[in-house]
């Protein structure tokens, strides 16, 4: 069955350096989703990507972030200057999208355990 | 007014025993609702995707979506330690962004 895939599975980074999630998406989806999870809380979106560009982020997804769709396949997301504060899961997710009502769902990778010191 | 609102539990329950989780929220523009199990620091899984109102059922799961209520319900019958998980609703009305709940965590006794 189709998956969703994240690398690594987790990341250790010091504080103020850049980090670079990695995400390959279902291969026939076309939506796109990073979201975050710090640990013991909820699920919180972070921003959507369709055809090259961001579709929607939230006031989490400030100029520190970056996503990046860099080849057919892979899906990025990019910290540029790591803080504590960023420590989290971050889960990749993806969907179909199109005109039948089952291509909104939503499909997660295993998540990447980012860990900044 | 938090997007979505779900009661985080613990709920525990015997080996069995028949499950109810819900999910409160405020968009009346929601329209696509899902609900997702999570074990420990794993990604979630999709378990059950519902459009607007009505009744869903897969197994041993049924979701139900009462628009009127702003509410939602997966049901869980005969329920096993397997099924130990913490339950995530998620909600949205579009592609862009959907909204999750804060999760109910579930111990399922054998």
């Amino acid at each position: 069955e189709p998956e969703v895939t994240q690398t690594p599975s987790h990341q250790v980074t010091q504080m103020g350096q850049e980090v670079i999630l990695r995400c390959v998406p279902i291969s026939n989806h076309l939506y796109f989703y990073w979201y975050r999870q710090i640990l013991g809380q909820k699920v919180e979106f972070l921003v959507s990507f369709y055809n090259n560009e961001i579709s929607e982020k939230s006031e989490i997804f400030d100029d520190q972030f970056s996503v990046e769709r860099p080849d057919g396949s892979n899906f990025t997301l990019k910290i540029r200057s790591t803080k504590l504060e960023d420590s989290a899961m971050y889960f990749c997710a993806s969907s179909e999208y199109g005109p039948r009502i089952d291509a909104y769902e939503q499909y997660f990778g295993p998540g990447t355990r980012l860990t900044v010191t | 007014q938090k997007e979505v609102e779900q009661d985080p539990g613990p709920l525990s329950v015997p080996e069995g025993a028949i499950v109810s989780l819900n999910c409160t929220y405020s968009n009346s523009a929601f329209q696509y609702f899902m609900w997702y199990r999570q074990y420990s620091r794993k990604g979630p899984e999709l378990l059950m995707y519902t459009y607007s109102s009505g009744n869903k059922e897969d197994g041993r799961f049924t979701a139900q979506v009462d628009k009127s209520s702003k509410y939602i319900s997966l049901f869980i019958r005969d329920s096993q330690p397997s099924d130990s998980a913490t339950y995530l609703c998620a909600m949205g009305d579009n592609f862009n962004k959907f909204y999750f709940g804060s999760g109910t965590k579930l111990n399922v006794k054998p």
